[in-house]
């Protein structure tokens, strides 16, 4: 079985200010762990992805993610702001099979919108 | 690039009605799924297919069937809409083996 949590529903940036987007997770096997954004009236677009090997992934628009087992987390940042930024953003655990191959189904947490002020 | 073409994005039923949504996807991939998304729950899994009329239940089945006569196309059908269906209903697929699912633009459903 696995869960996401996804810590804030909303979150505020200045322009320029750090974003934190914060993501526990709880997989029973290995998981590969995804950050997805969503504009207004569009599908999801893959920000970046943590299936093996290094832990800290780097994605699309200047965004990354940390992979920590300890702590079952796998938080977004990004230095700093910008306008188009603005969007909601899901993480997603999906499991290894036994083969090392996803399995393929996501389970999302419940998404956290940001708002980037100027 | 992969595209996922779903046939609406906006569609408006009425209570009782049977509805159709279809998606369809180029690039040859093996697994389909279909997601539901709310405010405040995110997306939840409805059902998915890993092969042609293949299909495997998800976490929200309740309410809805789907269909797949062939690999590019999976659909899905709401056997007696109701107003607690009305939702966002996003498409995706992947590739066996592989670990990025690509969505379609979504089809927002509303039931009067």
């Amino acid at each position: 079985a696995q869960s996401v949590t996804q810590l804030g529903s909303h979150v505020s940036v200045s322009e320029g200010a750090l974003v934190l987007l914060r993501c526990n997770y709880s997989s029973s096997v290995p998981p590969y762990l995804f950050w997805y954004v969503q504009y207004p009236n569009q599908g999801l677009q893959l920000l970046l992805k943590y299936t093996t090997g290094a832990t800290l992934v780097k994605g699309i628009n200047g965004f990354e993610a940390e992979f920590k087992k300890s702590e079952t987390s796998f938080h977004l940042t990004k230095p700093s702001a910008h306008m188009s930024d603005a969007a909601e953003y899901f993480c997603a655990v999906s499991g290894q099979n036994a083969g090392g191959t996803s399995y393929g189904k996501l389970t999302f947490g419940q998404g956290t919108i940001l708002t980037v002020h100027p | 690039d992969v595209k996922v073409t779903q046939s609406s994005r906006y569609l408006v039923k009425r209570t009782g009605e049977k509805v159709f949504l279809e998606c369809v996807q180029d690039m040859d991939h093996e697994n389909m799924f279909w997601y539901r998304q709310d405010p405040g729950l995110g997306l939840r899994l409805i059902y998915f297919s890993y092969d042609v009329k293949m299909k495997e239940k998800g976490d929200i089945p309740e309410g809805y069937s789907v269909s797949r006569e062939k690999k590019e196309r999976f659909s899905l059908i709401l056997e007696s809409a109701s107003t607690n269906q009305t939702s966002m209903y996003l498409c995706a697929s992947m590739a066996f083996g592989r670990t990025e699912a690509f969505f379609g633009q979504g089809t927002r459903l509303t039931v009067v």
